[in-house]
């Protein structure tokens, strides 16, 4: 299995406070990924890597905030938490070296914000 | 921008059924397709792939085709087992952009 861990894997949290969500690898693959997972959706990008301090948005990018300082850890922070960032996040990792590269998936963060 | 669609789930089939999740995609150039697999409480993993056109991918008795002239990616089984009961998620990632989109999920229980 690819190394790659999530934490924390549950959280509560309450409306307006900021929350951090870190992803780490031990894969040193270039590209890191945010999606969210939410019914009816599938996943959605919300963030995403491609070098130390190299980052884009996705298509659901409102709300959150992305850091990159070294190539294993990728945060997303919720900067004021509101009901609607209630999902489950998954981070995702690829070396993007060639078309087709395949993309490795943490076990998901379930936040729920109350 | 790049997009999939899938059937809309659930599905619910019996053992030994034959399967069919329908996946069709709108993109520029020349994507690569991926089936992804998610089982209950666990993260996605990949199940097969293609990247060109007429390439099939084939991976614990599933395939599917990329058919660029009908953009699709359809995914089959020809006998689905209890243990194949996951959502399952088409997904494309486009020429030169190394970003996965995916489709809705389609959730799939085999009763046995």
């Amino acid at each position: 299995d690819a190394g790659i861990t999530q934490s924390p894997r549950h959280k509560v949290t309450e409306t307006g406070t900021p929350v951090t969500l870190r992803c780490h690898q031990t894969e040193n693959h270039r590209y890191m990924y945010w999606y969210r997972q939410d019914p009816g959706h599938g996943l959605r990008l919300i963030h995403y890597s491609y070098g130390v301090k190299d980052t884009d948005k996705g298509e659901v990018s409102d709300g959150y905030s992305v850091s990159r300082s070294k190539t294993e850890d990728f945060l997303l922070t919720l900067e004021s938490a509101t009901s609607s960032q209630t999902s489950v996040y998954f981070c995702a990792i690829s070396d993007g070296h060639r078309g087709g590269s395949e993309a490795f998936f943490g076990q998901g963060t379930r936040l729920t914000v109350v | 921008g790049d997009s999939v669609t899938q059937m809309e789930g659930p599905v619910t089939l019996s053992e030994e059924a034959f399967l069919t999740i329908n996946c069709t995609y709108t993109a520029t150039g020349y994507p690569s397709l991926f089936w992804y697999v998610q089982y209950p409480g666990e993260g996605l993993q990949l199940l097969l792939k293609a990247t060109k056109a007429d390439d099939k991918g084939s991976n614990k008795g599933f395939e599917a085709t990329y058919r660029k002239e009908t953009t699709s990616f359809h995914l089959e089984k020809g006998s689905v087992q209890v243990s194949d009961s996951a959502v399952y998620f088409c997904a494309l990632s486009g020429s030169g952009a190394q970003k996965l989109v995916f489709g809705q999920g389609t959730r799939l229980t085999i009763n046995p």
